[in-house]
């Protein structure tokens, strides 16, 4: 199955900005509005902080942020924190199956 | 408070078949519209769907693993099992199940720790 592409890490300081982007095709991402994001921290499991591109999940702070352009969504969180260290996946509905980014490891420096 | 709790084995032999259980709290699958999913995650990868399956029994499967997955509950334990046949090692994976967020598509608000299993003779 063709996963979608995410860059394998990004970084940023405390209190800065940093975006992650998760390319698909017309069949997934940019077919339609299911486009969720995951964080996940080492050991633990995957935490909604996005779904239907730029919702978020009660308890979920503002500074995570979603949005899509064509075949592209992208994950902005802002003001970073030590605590947002982690790995990020995006995820699309694409017809009958769900499929997963490879993953961004964020480094907060 | 919703709560998923998977258990299992922990090692499975190749060929054999696996299955998983994922204990529901905090809500039941006779409510329409509810639903439960699974993925796996082998180490150091993204995870991947496997199924879900509704409150009404409908259930859907990855495409590249619906011959040999079965999902279904029992209500009357508020318990959802997985069972995937011909284990393999590359099934190796921290399997979890989740509450899918009756809102939407493809999204999943609580998860289960996981299920590290272990495929090898």
């Amino acid at each position: 199955q063709s996963a979608l592409t995410q860059p394998p890490s990004a970084s940023g300081s405390p209190g800065q900005s940093v975006t992650i982007s998760c390319t698909g095709s017309s069949s997934d991402v940019g077919g339609h509005i299911y486009v969720s994001w995951y964080q996940q921290h080492p050991g633990k499991a995957p935490k909604l902080i996005i779904y239907e591109v730029n919702k978020r999940p009660s308890g979920v702070p503002d500074r995570f942020s979603g949005s899509k352009s064509g075949n592209t969504a992208s994950l902005t969180v802002s003001g970073l924190r030590p605590e947002d260290e982690a790995d990020y996946y995006c995820t699309s509905n694409a017809g009958s199956n769900n499929v997963f980014g490879t993953g961004t490891k964020v480094t907060v420096l | 408070q919703i709560t998923l709790k998977e258990s299992g084995p922990t090692l499975v032999r190749p060929t054999q078949t696996l299955t998983l259980t994922c204990t529901l709290s905090g809500f039941s699958l006779t409510t329409p519209g509810e639903g439960v999913g699974w993925f796996r995650q082998p180490p150091g990868k993204a995870p991947e769907w496997l199924a879900l399956i509704y409150w009404d029994d409908d259930a859907r499967y990855s495409p590249f693993l619906k011959t040999r997955l079965m999902v279904t509950k029992d209500t009357s334990k508020n318990q959802v099992t997985l069972t995937l046949t011909n284990m393999d090692p590359m099934d190796a994976a921290m399997y979890y199940c989740a509450h899918r967020l009756m809102t939407t598509v493809n999204a999943y608000d609580y998860w289960g720790q996981g299920a590290l299993v272990t495929v090898a003779s």
